[in-house]
């Protein structure tokens, strides 16, 4: 069954410090990985997503994610943070029968000035 | 661009009273889906519709029902809302289901509290 870990419920950095977010999943399947974005009392807006075309996907606000199949990541990174970065951001696969999303739990990024 | 559409924003609820949360997409997607987000669990799945005319459960279906009324609209509703249905409650479309790498779209939420 498929699965997605993100690792650290919390994450802080300072204003223009690398940002790395973990994500690791498990999947009987190529996996479809996908990242979203949630900033406070909104939905959910796609950052980017894998395609299988490419290992290193960039996606919107200058963010991108390394497919590592050996490592069974997709890490999310951007190399300087800003503080409209400050959101919670979520990683998810698509399910086996491919009818949905599982999502991880969730990282909240902070950005300190 | 509207996108995906959910109403009420906002709603209290009081145990045992009933309710329905409306979604509508105007993407022309053919596959609805409802999720509840509740702190430190990431989103869950309740129901979803691949398509017009069809319906199944999700991970947490116990105590909703749904309606897909048709292509644009997918309905929850709580027949008996019990407080551990309280939470946030997000409906999203896609164009299809299915192996793809399709992208789900979010609307904004229902924040429901009960009671």
């Amino acid at each position: 069954a498929q699965s997605v870990t993100q690792l650290g419920s919390h994450v802080s950095v300072s204003e223009g410090a690398l940002v790395l977010l973990r994500c690791n999943y498990s999947s009987s399947v190529p996996p479809y990985l996908f990242w979203y974005v949630q900033y406070p009392n909104q939905g959910l807006q796609l950052l980017l997503k894998y395609t299988s075309a490419a290992t290193l996907v960039k996606g919107i606000n200058g963010f991108e994610a390394e497919f590592k199949k050996s490592e069974t990541s997709f890490h999310l990174t951007k190399p300087s943070a800003h503080m409209s970065d400050a959101a919670e951001y979520f990683c998810a696969v698509r399910s086996q029968a491919g009818t949905a999303l599982i999502f991880g739990k969730g990282t909240t990024l902070s950005v300190s000035s | 661009n509207a996108g995906v559409t959910q109403t009420p924003k906002f709603q209290v609820l009081k145990t045992g009273q009933s309710m329905t949360l409306q979604c509508a997409q105007d993407m022309n997607h053919n596959s609805m889906y409802w999720y509840r987000q509740d702190p430190g669990m990431g989103l869950r799945l309740i129901y979803y519709s691949a398509s017009e005319g069809t319906t199944d459960k999700g991970e947490v279906p116990n105590g909703y029902n749904v309606s897909r009324l048709n292509k644009r609209e997918f309905s929850l509703r709580l027949e008996s809302a019990a407080p551990s249905q309280t939470s946030v409650y997000f409906c999203a479309s896609s164009t299809q289901g299915g192996l793809s790498n399709q992208p789900q779209h979010f609307g904004d939420g229902t924040r429901l509290s009960i009671l």
